[in-house]
């Protein structure tokens, strides 16, 4: 597509239950990241993809996050057995390829708003 | 550890003056650094990326400076407008990741 699509756009889940959140790159960019963002906070790293595979889930803060990418585009973040602190924005992008010492210039999504209540 | 740091407090500056923000960093070398924009509610937009080996990069009233003996890089706009008014999030390559720094809140006043 033209642009990171991310959906939904907002979510409101009761503690305790699951949810999904889907990124779809831009058609052709072999790297997909996503980071958190909690309110008025900066961006937090949790995971990237080189096509399907994920070198790097250091980021993700607890078991309970987990991310998958299929053919190589859509990826799915599920966060299990929601808790408040989840509540953030989750901002998915994506680049050409992975950057490196390249540079490559990564493209955002506008973000799933989740809320825990 | 590596960190990247970024003035927290909001900048507020009057139209048509030079808006000047900072971003600092700490105990590495980054290969290059990158400015983003972030309007409130949406996601970061590229602007800028500035190479360790580049002193400055100019992209119509944006400059960025990198200042490998201060650690530090710099980002001007020019005859600010109050469309300028967002977060400046600056980011540099650490491991298999680009990393933000906390962001700067730009306020152009008319």
């Amino acid at each position: 597509g033209a642009g990171v699509s991310q959906s939904p756009s907002n979510k409101v889940t009761e503690k305790g239950k699951d949810v999904e959140l889907r990124c779809d790159p831009i058609s052709g960019h072999t790297a997909l990241y996503w980071y958190r963002q909690s309110l008025g906070q900066g961006l937090e790293f949790l995971i990237y993809f080189q096509g399907n595979s994920a070198p790097d889930k250091s980021g993700l803060p607890s078991d309970r996050f987990s991310a998958e990418r299929t053919g190589g585009s859509v990826s799915t973040l599920t966060i299990q057995r929601t808790q408040q602190e989840d509540s953030a924005v989750y901002l998915c992008a994506s680049s050409l390829a992975h950057r490196g010492t390249s540079g490559n210039t990564i493209y955002f999504g506008e973000g799933s708003w989740l809320t825990v209540v | 550890s590596q960190k990247i740091e970024q003035n927290s407090e909001a900048l507020n500056i009057q139209e048509g003056k030079t808006a000047t923000l900072t971003c600092n960093y700490t105990n590495y070398s980054p290969a290059y650094l990158q400015w983003y924009r972030q309007d409130p509610g949406r996601g970061p937009v590229f602007l800028l990326l500035i190479r360790e080996n580049e002193k400055e990069k100019r992209k119509e009233r944006l400059k960025v400076t990198f200042d490998t003996t201060l650690k530090q890089s710099l980002f001007h706009i020019t005859a600010s407008q109050p469309a300028d008014s967002a977060t400046y999030l600056c980011a540099h390559n650490a491991g298999n990741m680009l990393t933000f720094g906390g962001g700067t809140r730009l306020m152009v006043k008319p």
